[in-house]
């Protein structure tokens, strides 16, 4: 089956400093890429959408300038989170689509980030 | 904006025992997926229902699609403790040319030895 590929796995990181999480499809093409934030024992929030070679839609509440979101190709998403702070720390999770209304959602295995 | 509220949030059950999971919204979906998620890791797809009134088994696991396609339910059978984890329910819009889904408010199902 289709392959989504999150990386890190898990990252630790000092406050004010910025943190890149990649996803990558890696057997189909994904047109579109989703974005989630989840804390512990909760269900996933979408963050953002972001369709390949266009700016990423981002859900009312989320800055759009700390968590950036580049969607350069087809395969790969990437996720920044800018001046992190402690209360960014969380479980991030990238889903990945290809072109079709009804094309099922693959997600990745999630990054856990801890924000010290 | 589509609401889909799971109940239990949490269950916690002994081994072998049934349960039911319920995944109900005011809105109507064109379909419906079932997740069962472990920590630290994605979502897995379980299933994906479509038509209204549908049923489908996978294993010990049954899930119903309500007939307006508004509300879906996941019945476990003599659960055991593998079955341990969070369970999603996720739905599709019916309208627009959105392709995002819908996620439920999460059940955390515990089965104990």
């Amino acid at each position: 089956g289709a392959v989504v590929s999150q990386h890190p796995s898990w990252v630790i990181c000092k406050s004010g400093t910025s943190v890149k999480i990649e996803c990558r499809s890696l057997d189909f093409q994904a047109t579109t890429m989703f974005w989630y934030r989840q804390f512990p024992k909760q269900s996933l929030m979408l963050m953002a959408t972001s369709n390949e070679g266009s700016k990423a839609t981002y859900e009312q509440g989320v800055e759009k300038d700390k968590f950036l979101i580049n969607h350069a190709s087809l395969t790969l998403s990437t996720l920044t989170v800018t001046s992190a702070h402690p209360e960014d720390s969380s479980f991030y999770i990238c889903s990945a689509r290809s072109r079709g209304w009804n094309s099922p959602l693959h997600f990745g295995n999630g990054t856990r980030l801890t924000v010290t | 904006t589509q609401l889909l509220e799971q109940s239990p949030q949490f269950l916690s059950i002994q081994e072998g025992e049934n349960l039911t999971v319920y995944c109900n919204s005011s809105s109507v979906f064109s379909s419906l997926q079932w997740y069962r998620q472990e920590p630290g890791e994605g979502p897995v797809l379980l299933v994906t229902v479509v038509t209204g009134g549908e049923v489908k088994k996978l294993k010990r696991l049954t899930f119903q699609f309500g007939d307006a396609r508004k509300d879906s339910s996941l019945h476990i059978t003599a659960a055991q403790t593998g079955d341990t984890g969070l369970y999603l329910c996720a739905g599709a819009p019916s309208t627009g040319s959105a392709r995002q889904l819908t996620f439920g408010s999460g059940t955390q199902l515990t089965v104990l030895p």
